[in-house]
């Protein structure tokens, strides 16, 4: 399967825990974003980056997040501190030219 | 800034039959993109439909086909011939600039198909 491929699908963690997810884009596709999509709710813009560099981050990404890309292929997504409004999907999304590609999401349950 | 209204509640239609989804937009950029996407249960979001600010033609992708209403700023979504697999979440977006340099997407909240045998 060459798409859009993030791990893990599914997290239940408790409250103050760190998470990390993993997406792998695919592959030759020089950007990848990030969205949390809360129940009953579109995605909603997390950041973005083009290679390694991040170019934009939401104001919705507070200092409890963080994103990473370091060889400009895949990235991960870290949440410290966890809280329950943090219960959300994440999805990682990857492009070269325009149209999306997204992946299956991680699903965070924080307890 | 940016905004996409998706208000229909839960929508039904027969199978077979054709429905429409309603989005309406707002923007103050001259060029932008409107985009489909479904979501099954499965949560994977499936790229259905694109249509440019600037496209004169309504865009079409088998049996989805958008309604693009500029004056009015709406792109509906219709699809024909509806079967049991379009049963899902199906979501509005909107592109800053519609140049594929930067492909953020701005998201409605979402409308519910299902589809009845």
């Amino acid at each position: 399967d060459t798409g859009v491929s993030q791990d893990p699908r599914h997290k239940i963690t408790k409250r103050g825990q760190n998470v990390t997810f993993r997406c792998d884009p695919i592959s030759e596709h020089n950007r990848l974003y990030w969205y949390r999509q809360t129940l009953g709710q579109g995605p909603e813009f997390l950041t973005y980056f083009q290679n390694e560099a991040q170019l934009e981050k939401s104001r919705l990404l507070s200092d409890r997040f963080s994103a990473e890309r370091p060889k400009g292929s895949f990235s991960t997504l870290e949440i410290q501190r966890t809280e329950q409004g943090d219960s959300a999907m994440y999805l990682c999304a990857s492009s070269f030219r325009g149209e999306l590609f997204f992946g299956e999401g991680s699903r965070l349950t924080v307890l | 800034a940016q905004k996409i209204t998706q208000t229909q509640p839960g929508m039904f239609v027969q199978e077979k039959e054709a429905v429409t989804l309603d989005c309406t937009y707002d923007t103050s950029d001259p060029s932008y993109g409107l985009f489909w996407y479904k979501q099954p249960s499965s949560g994977e979001m499936i790229f259905l439909i694109y249509q440019g600010s600037y496209d004169q033609q309504n865009a079409t992708e088998g049996r989805y086909s958008l309604n693009f209403q500029k004056a009015r700023k709406s792109a509906n979504l219709v699809i024909s011939a509806s079967q049991l697999g379009d049963s899902a979440m199906y979501f509005c977006a909107m592109r800053e600039v519609d140049t594929g340099a930067n492909s953020k997407l701005t998201f409605g909240k979402g409308i519910t198909l299902s589809v009845r045998p």
